[in-house]
């Protein structure tokens, strides 16, 4: 069966400081993956996805960066966070070349700027 | 993508059907109908899809209505851990595959009274 994990679970930051969240993805290959931005009280923003290694498309130009250095690997980062930062961070995946819009979420990351 | 509209909040009793509905009078013929639930700090999950027949799996019923322009997301027997904001989503299939992402709206927040 298939997993999704992300890291780390809650995270509190300073303003300026950098970011790096990871997610990882057991049980399959050629997945797409997915970086989402709950902040509160809102819905999900897609922010970046990618359906290949080095492949990253980007939704919203913003703050931050994505990055896919192995098939089952997704990282999100930033050099300099800012307050608005802030939020509930999900990664997700989906069966690659698939004719289907399943997508199974992480746990997510609580990520609170200060 | 068509757009959906979906009622802000709904209440059901235990162990009552939930039957949550979900307008999409702009749907095209290749757009399909998704439901995804989110309980209080979890990631999404899915629950269901459909094109045009009724589709029933162990976890919920989707009605949609002959001329596509609406559905109903049926829980059929309600418990208190299927509270959660359940969002519908339409989206239609790229050059035949699924890639990109879900557009997630406000949704409807289901509380299961006791």
């Amino acid at each position: 069966s298939q997993t999704i994990h992300q890291w780390p679970a809650t995270l509190v930051q300073p303003v300026g400081s950098p970011l790096s969240l990871e997610c990882t993805v057991e049980g399959t290959s050629n997945p797409n993956l997915y970086w989402y931005r709950q902040a509160a009280g809102r819905g999900l923003q897609l922010l970046f996805y990618s359906v290949g290694i080095g492949q990253i498309s980007s939704e919203v130009p913003q703050n931050l960066s994505a990055s896919r250095p192995q098939d089952r690997q997704f990282i999100l980062s930033s050099k300099k966070l800012l307050l608005s930062d802030s939020g509930f961070y999900l990664c997700a995946w989906m069966w690659g070349g698939t004719s289907s819009y399943e997508q199974y979420f992480g746990p997510g990351t609580r990520l609170t700027v200060t | 993508d068509a757009k959906t509209t979906q009622p802000p909040s709904m209440d059901c009793a235990e162990g009552r059907a939930a039957n949550l509905p979900c307008n999409h009078s702009t749907i095209s013929g290749n757009e399909y109908v998704y439901w995804y639930r989110q309980i209080h700090s979890q990631g999404p999950q899915y629950i269901i899809h459909g094109l045009k027949n009724n589709e029933t799996n162990e976890m919920a019923s989707l009605i949609i209505t002959e001329d596509r322009k609406s559905s109903t997301l049926i829980l059929p027997h309600a418990t208190l851990r299927d509270t959660a904001v359940y969002y519908c989503i339409v989206r239609a299939l790229i050059n035949g595959g699924s890639q990109g992402n879900l557009i997630f709206g406000k949704g409807t927040k289901l509380s299961v009274k006791p």
